[in-house]
């Protein structure tokens, strides 16, 4: 069982469409990172979150530490937005990035 | 600032051979992760360099070595090259646990 769960595996939506990336991990956590990953591989931070929300753009993302969980929110999706979407935690008692399956986005015009 | 910097971005190995994979952190970046990932996958991790010292390692065998030089850049040594050793290779560069900024990866293929 991975120890950072994402949902979904893969999301179709049209362009404009209000999109959500969800993220559950199972202990405390000293920090959690939203991960976009392009075909090619180049992997962009777009977020690191303790608590509360960030915003950046037409990206939102939120974390509730008593549940463990996180969402990444996309307003206004465009066809630039697919990518995959890689939630990853560092615990507590670690230093490494532990990451999730990753969400694979596709836009369509 | 030109980010995280890899090199090469692609290379093509044989069976057996070794590589080297470099790494130039972000400026003001002081540690170093190397990850692997394998096509279809997630990254793995591999290790991590602070201070100069392997300050943690993944579930990899000791033909992966790294080094981290005093200016912070890092290095992944591979020996002895297997076909499953095909994978990008990403590197990722932080001011001690603060977010992580990752390179654009180096593409390695062993045949």
């Amino acid at each position: 069982k991975n120890e950072v769960e994402q949902s979904p595996q893969n999301l179709t939506a049209q362009e404009g469409e209000f999109i959500t990336i969800n993220c559950s991990y199972s202990v405390g956590i000293s920090a959690l990172h939203w991960l976009q990953q392009h075909p090619g591989g180049g992997i962009v931070s777009l977020f690191m979150l303790s608590s509360g929300k960030k915003k950046h753009g037409r990206l939102i993302a939120t974390i509730n530490i008593q549940e463990k969980h996180s969402s990444l929110h996309i307003t206004a999706s465009h066809p630039r937005d697919s990518a995959v979407y890689i939630c990853a935690v560092i615990y507590d008692s670690n230093y490494q990035l532990i990451w999730g399956a990753g969400t694979k986005l596709i836009i369509k015009p | 600032d030109a980010g995280v910097t890899q090199s090469p971005t692609h290379l093509i190995k044989t069976r057996g051979q070794q590589v080297t994979l470099r790494c130039s952190p972000k400026s003001g970046h002081d540690t170093v992760s190397w990850y692997q990932q394998a096509l279809g996958q997630g990254p793995q991790f591999i290790f991590q360099y602070y201070e100069e010292e392997e300050r943690q390692r993944g579930n990899f065998p000791d033909r992966f070595s790294g080094h981290q030089f005093p200016n912070y850049s890092s290095e992944l040594n591979v020996n002895a090259l297997l076909l499953g050793d095909s994978a990008l290779y990403l590197c990722a560069s932080s001011l001690g646990d603060l977010e992580a900024f990752f390179g654009q990866g180096t593409r390695l293929t062993v045949v």
